[in-house]
C-alpha cells in the first residue's frame, strides 16, 4: 500500500534561510508525487508535481523538489524563505494504472518563518 | 481564476443528525473528490465521482456517507447519522481528467463539528 511520511510536523526558519521540508513515500509502482500548500482558511493549492521526465521539478513561489527514486524521497526546498511562505505543506502520492487518481497525503508540515 | 467553492465554511451538528456538505467544482471539470482531515491527522481520501457514479471509495466511506451531483453545478456529501468521530475538515476537489498525474483543485473546506 502506498504511504507518505513527512518528517517534522513543524519547521521554523529565519527569513532568508533555506527551507527544506522532507517527504518520503512508498509505492509499488512508479509514483506521481505532489506538494500542496495550505494557507490559513484556504484550500490546498498545488505547488508542484512530478509525473515523468526531469527529476528536479520547479514550482510556484520559488519552490522546487527533487524526485530521488533510490531514496524514495521528494523533498521540497526553497533557497531563501519569505514571510509569506508561512503555511502548512502537504506531500502526496498518486498511482497511475487506471486509478482515478485519489491522493494519499502525508500528515503535513507547518512552516513558520521568523523575521 | 476559477476555483472550487464549499459551503458552509463551518457546520455544527448534534450526534445522530444528518448533514449535507456542498461543493461547487470548477465548471469544466468532470471528476470530483471528497477528502477529510481529522484535526492533527492526515488528509484522507473518501470518494471519487465521475459520470454520476462513484469511481472509487475508501474504507472510511461506509453506508453512512453518500455523494450526489443533484444539478449541473453542485456536488454534495451527505452523512446520514453523524458520529463524534465524523468531526473533521472536509475538502472537495475537482479535476479536468482522471488519472494520477492530473492536478486536483481543492476548495477551502468545511469544518464539521459534531457535538
Amino acid at each position: 500500500a502506498q504511504s507518505v511520511t513527512q518528517l517534522g510536523s513543524h519547521v521554523s526558519v529565519s527569513e532568508g534561510a533555506l527551507v527544506l521540508l522532507r517527504c518520503n513515500y512508498s509505492s509499488s509502482v512508479p509514483p506521481y508525487l505532489f506538494w500542496y500548500v495550505q494557507y490559513p482558511n484556504q484550500g490546498l493549492q498545488l505547488l508542484l508535481k512530478y509525473t515523468t521526465g526531469a527529476t528536479l521539478v520547479k514550482g510556484i513561489n520559488g519552490f522546487e523538489a527533487e524526485f530521488k527514486k533510490s531514496e524514495t524521497s521528494f523533498h521540497l526546498t526553497k533557497p531563501s524563505a519569505h514571510m509569506s511562505d508561512a503555511a502548512e505543506y502537504f506531500c502526496a502520492v498518486s498511482e497511475d494504472g487506471g486509478s482515478q487518481g485519489n491522493l494519499i497525503f502525508g500528515k503535513g508540515t507547518k512552516l513558520s518563518v521568523k523575521p | 481564476e476559477p476555483e472550487v467553492t464549499q459551503t458552509p465554511s463551518h457546520q455544527v451538528t448534534q450526534m445522530g443528525q444528518e448533514v449535507i456538505l456542498r461543493c461547487v467544482p470548477i465548471s469544466n471539470h468532470l471528476y470530483f473528490y471528497w477528502y477529510r482531515q481529522i484535526l492533527g491527522q492526515k488528509v484522507e481520501f473518501l470518494v471519487s465521482f465521475y459520470n454520476n457514479e462513484i469511481s472509487e471509495k475508501s474504507e472510511i466511506f461506509d453506508d453512512q456517507f453518500s455523494v450526489e451531483r443533484p444539478d449541473g453545478s453542485n456536488f454534495t456529501l451527505k452523512i446520514r447519522s453523524t458520529k463524534l468521530e465524523d468531526s473533521a475538515m472536509y475538502f472537495c476537489a475537482s479535476s479536468e481528467e482522471s488519472g494520477g498525474s492530473y492536478e486536483q483543485y481543492f476548495g477551502p473546506g468545511t469544518r464539521l463539528t459534531v457535538t
